[in-house]
């Protein structure tokens, strides 16, 4: 089973709103990724963010976590078309040295 | 650098028929990673290896299935013989060294018919 699941699994926004996906998780982890998918190509790295931390930006990203609650959501500003993918989570769990990717969420943005 | 590089990145064959995916890691990364990605079960790991050690197959779903690192610049994962369920993009990934990022190359997607 996997251990990350996204939500909304489908999202279609307007060019220049703001896209917000949201990913939950199962066991205590080490670390939360997020990747990106464009269609037909492999996974692209997009931001890291530690057990120990809340927040992290980079660029047009806002990455948060909650250990607590077990999730973490990824924030994108001020959308563009070539934001359109697939974007993924993935998790490290302790004891398992290989991520686990979850459902990931297909976001379209609109021109 | 020219990033994780597989090959053939599309296959078709039939069923019965043997499948060898390759994969060449990025130069220096001692973590190599082989995922399967399907509609309907997402990106499930097979298998990944450390210093061209198998140190994980669980997720190697069936004997058919196997998967060899001879050093540290090539990968292959065997399928004999391919049933049509088996069809999906296979993924190769690479790590360095405990940075937990990996790159992934641009998959194989593999038809069996």
């Amino acid at each position: 089973s996997q251990q990350g699941e996204e939500d909304p699994q489908a999202l279609s926004i307007q060019e220049g709103e703001n896209a917000t996906m949201n990913c939950s998780y199962k066991t205590s982890i080490n670390n939360l990724q997020w990747y990106r998918q464009n269609s037909g190509r492999g996974l692209v790295h997009l931001i890291l963010i530690r057990s120990n931390e809340r927040e992290k930006h980079s660029g047009r990203l806002r990455v948060t976590l909650d250990t607590s609650k077990k999730s973490s959501s990824l924030l994108i500003t001020a959308s563009r078309a070539a934001d359109t993918a697939s974007y993924f989570c993935a998790t490290d769990p302790p004891g398992r040295r290989a991520l686990t990717f979850g459902s990931g969420t297909r976001l379209q943005v609109q021109p | 650098d020219a990033g994780v590089i597989q090959s053939p990145r599309h296959e078709v064959t039939e069923m019965g028929q043997e499948v060898t995916l390759r994969c060449k890691p990025i130069s220096g990364h001692n973590s190599l990673f082989w995922y399967r990605q399907t509609m309907m079960r997402g990106l499930e790991l097979l298998i990944y290896f450390n210093n061209n050690v198998p140190i994980d197959d669980s997720g190697m779903p069936e004997d058919r299935f196997s998967a060899k690192m001879p050093n540290a610049s090539f990968s292959t994962l065997k399928i004999q013989p391919s049933e049509p369920r088996d069809s999906a993009v296979y993924f190769c990934a690479t790590e360095q060294g405990g940075g937990n990022t990996i790159y992934f190359g641009e998959g194989s997607w593999l038809t069996v018919v």
